[in-house]
């Protein structure tokens, strides 16, 4: 059974440009959560997808969004990029919502804005 | 707000010793509690995870404890190696959809 896959691996981008990120779950798996992991402030949640639709949001501005696709492939976009957006982002594959609390994370896609 | 932490940020322990990671959480409505290991470069990778309705669930070379009571639980690793040596966390699930709640991080050094 394939893991979760995240694309790119790696970006560097300049402050006020946009970026897209990329998650494929796990197959079977409808839940898909992104989380943003820096030194300072460790794994914070942004926000979960559930069958398309966003259950759950964390304290991150608009600037984050995300979106999920029926086949329950995920992105998440940030907007006008600022030097604090560096960081290590994360997506976590579950079946949370089918019976089971497993959640499992890609490689992350490491972020660097200059 | 719900938190978690961690008691200790670093454990060395010498190959073949037992490490034992703990974890406190502040949310007495948290569901489930999953342990990760992450090591440099790499996301978290699931160790084991337990339900709020258990104490004690014990996978290959790996333990883990709850208290609901004190509001801790615990990672215990047995006959520990070189290559258990990395960043362990632990994560608070159930009181929001989909969201988990991750401890600082203990970094786990295992000395040959």
């Amino acid at each position: 059974k394939a893991g979760v896959t995240q694309t790119p691996r790696y970006l560097i981008k300049t402050r006020g440009q946009q970026v897209t990120l990329s998650c494929s779950p796990i197959s079977g798996h409808r839940s898909v959560s992104w989380y943003q992991q820096t030194p300072g402030q460790g794994l914070q949640f942004l926000f979960e997808y559930f069958s398309e639709t966003q259950r759950n949001k964390g304290n991150f501005p608009g600037r984050f969004s995300g979106r999920q696709f029926s086949n329950s492939r995920s992105e998440m976009n940030v907007s006008t990029l600022e030097l604090g957006d560096s960081a290590l982002y994360l997506c976590a594959s579950s079946s949370h919502g089918q019976g089971s609390t497993e959640a499992f994370f890609g490689q992350g896609t490491r972020l660097t804005v200059v | 707000g719900e938190s978690v932490g961690l008691h200790l940020p670093t454990l060395s322990v010498q190959e073949g010793d037992n490490s034992i990671i703990n974890c406190a959480y502040s949310n007495s409505a948290s569901d489930y509690f999953i342990w990760y290991k992450q090591e440099s470069g790499k996301g978290p990778q699931f160790i084991i995870d337990i339900r709020s309705n258990m104490d004690k669930r014990q996978g290959q070379r790996v333990t883990v404890l709850l208290n609901k009571t004190v509001k801790h639980l615990s990672l215990q690793i047995a006959a520990t190696q070189p290559g258990d040596s990395a960043v362990y966390f632990c994560a608070v699930g159930g009181t929001s959809y989909g969201k988990l709640t991750f401890g600082q991080g203990t970094i786990l050094t295992v000395h040959p």
